[in-house]
């Protein structure tokens, strides 16, 4: 079936602007990630979801970050007041379960930039 | 979360050359994770290992897990063009996180 597709693929905002970024996961997988990408770095776990829980929110940067997820589906990761180091590529994954055997399948990212 | 260290940040060879990036760890691993990301791409699961000692092969990729868990490597006979991109060793202690080593950036020319 269709992979993880997220949404924008880009975007570019001023900064102090909210930005909400979707992400749909692959049919059926119950676990859910976001992960952050910076220019050169490695990711950066940022949330997971099982579910529609949040178990663990620890990696948020700050509290201008929130996520949401609803119907076990789609999740929307948004970021209030952007500031110039939260541009980065924002990549979701999703798996059939949270585990250590489960395979993490990412989506395309959205590459957002603050200017 | 346990940090993995990768070596070396980037490498370039020419094509048919062999190819070795290295994970390490200070502490004990339970799993390590593989990924490829091709430039402008996403990540992609390649393999996972959970066994001391462990080795997988993936045709001309070969994964290693060490004797005491704490280092890991993956190794390309006779690379080619489409071997270029990032590869990026992950581990999770949690069973959902997962840490990422900052990654070995490959160039392969022809």
């Amino acid at each position: 079936g269709a992979g993880v597709s997220q949404s924008p693929s880009n975007k570019v905002t001023e900064k102090g602007k909210d930005v909400e970024l979707r992400c749909d996961p692959i049919s059926g997988h119950t676990a859910l990630y976001w992960y952050r990408q910076s220019l050169g770095q490695g990711l950066e776990f940022l949330i997971y979801f099982q579910g529609n829980s949040a178990p663990d929110k620890s990696g948020l940067p700050s509290d201008r970050f929130s996520a949401e997820r609803t119907g076990g589906s789609v999740s929307t990761l948004t970021i209030q007041r952007t500031q110039q180091e939260d541009s980065a590529v924002y990549l979701c994954a999703s798996s059939l379960a949270a585990g250590l055997i489960q395979t993490q399948y990412f989506g395309p990212g959205t590459r957002l930039l603050v200017l | 979360g346990q940090q993995v260290m990768q070596i070396p940040q980037y490498q370039h060879v020419q094509e048919g050359e062999d190819f070795t990036t290295y994970c390490n760890s200070s502490t004990t691993l339970s799993n390590i994770q593989w990924y490829k990301q091709r430039p402008g791409g996403h990540p992609v699961f390649l393999i996972q290992l959970v066994k001391s000692g462990e080795v997988k092969k993936q045709k001309r990729l070969t994964f290693q897990f060490g004797e005491a868990k704490k280092n890991s490597s993956l190794h390309i006979t006779a690379t080619q063009t489409t071997d270029v991109g990032t590869y990026f060793c992950a581990n999770s202690n949690s069973g959902y996180a997962l840490n990422f080593g900052k990654g070995t950036s490959l160039l392969v020319t022809p």
